[in-house]
């Protein structure tokens, strides 16, 4: 079982929609999480962290279970530009991943107009 | 401020051959990343260095895969011999740990993006 899963979809949606992507980590000594984004060949970057009171960036609002080890990501009235790979991330600081990202395999979206 | 440098962009390699890659990461981290990134899948980490120090390799393969830090500051990533399966975009990235923050961003270079033929 991979350390942290995720839909790789693709999310095909038209511009205005909700979407909202999942991801599920194993590992329950982890302590910090991530969503980055990667567009088309091109390098992943942070789109936010997430906190356990969860927290929100404009359109994009991010969430984390403990107890359950998920991890969500929504995104309200999408645009052209949200288009893009979105991963999942995970950080454990105790044990052989101390201080590792670990990446889930992304989920793609892609809006239409 | 200049993001992280990788050279080269593109590498195209006949399989056994040598292959290099070179990393500068940003002024001022001193937490450096090698990450391989195959098709459809997230990054995964290679290698990471502390300053100059390699602190976690274990998922460098190290009977083809080598790294090195010199000075704490730009590294370099080789594979020798490559294998057909070593094709996959290589990624750099930097951070700035300070122990006890929590936090630490890691900035990625543009990756080299190696085909073994």
């Amino acid at each position: 079982r991979k350390e942290v899963e995720q839909d790789p979809g693709p999310f095909n949606v038209p511009e205005g929609a909700t979407v909202a992507f999942n991801c599920t980590y194993s590992n329950s000594a982890s302590q910090s999480f991530f969503w980055y984004r990667q567009d088309c060949r091109k390098e992943p970057k942070l789109l936010m962290s997430v906190y356990s009171s969860g927290n929100e960036d404009g359109r994009f609002t991010a969430q984390l279970n403990r107890a359950s080890q998920y991890i969500s990501l929504l995104i309200r009235d999408s645009k052209l530009s949200d288009s893009a790979t979105y991963l999942c991330v995970v950080k454990s600081f105790v044990g052989s991943n101390t201080g590792k990202l670990i990446f889930g395999q992304g989920t793609t979206l892609q809006v239409k107009p | 401020e200049a993001g992280v440098v990788q050279s080269p962009r593109y590498k195209i390699i006949e399989k056994k051959q040598p292959v290099a890659f070179w990393c500068n990461p940003i002024s001022g981290h001193n937490t450096l990343y090698w990450y391989r990134q195959n098709l459809g899948q997230g990054p995964e980490l290679l290698i990471r260095y502390e300053n100059e120090e390699a602190v976690d390799d274990s998922q460098l393969p190290k009977d083809r895969f080598s790294a090195e830090r010199l000075k704490g500051v730009d590294s370099t990533l080789k594979i020798q011999p490559a294998e057909l399966g070593d094709s996959a975009v290589y990624l750099c990235a930097s951070s700035l740990v300070v122990w006890g923050s929590g936090g630490d961003e890691q900035f990625f270079g543009p990756g080299t993006r190696l085909t073994v033929l």
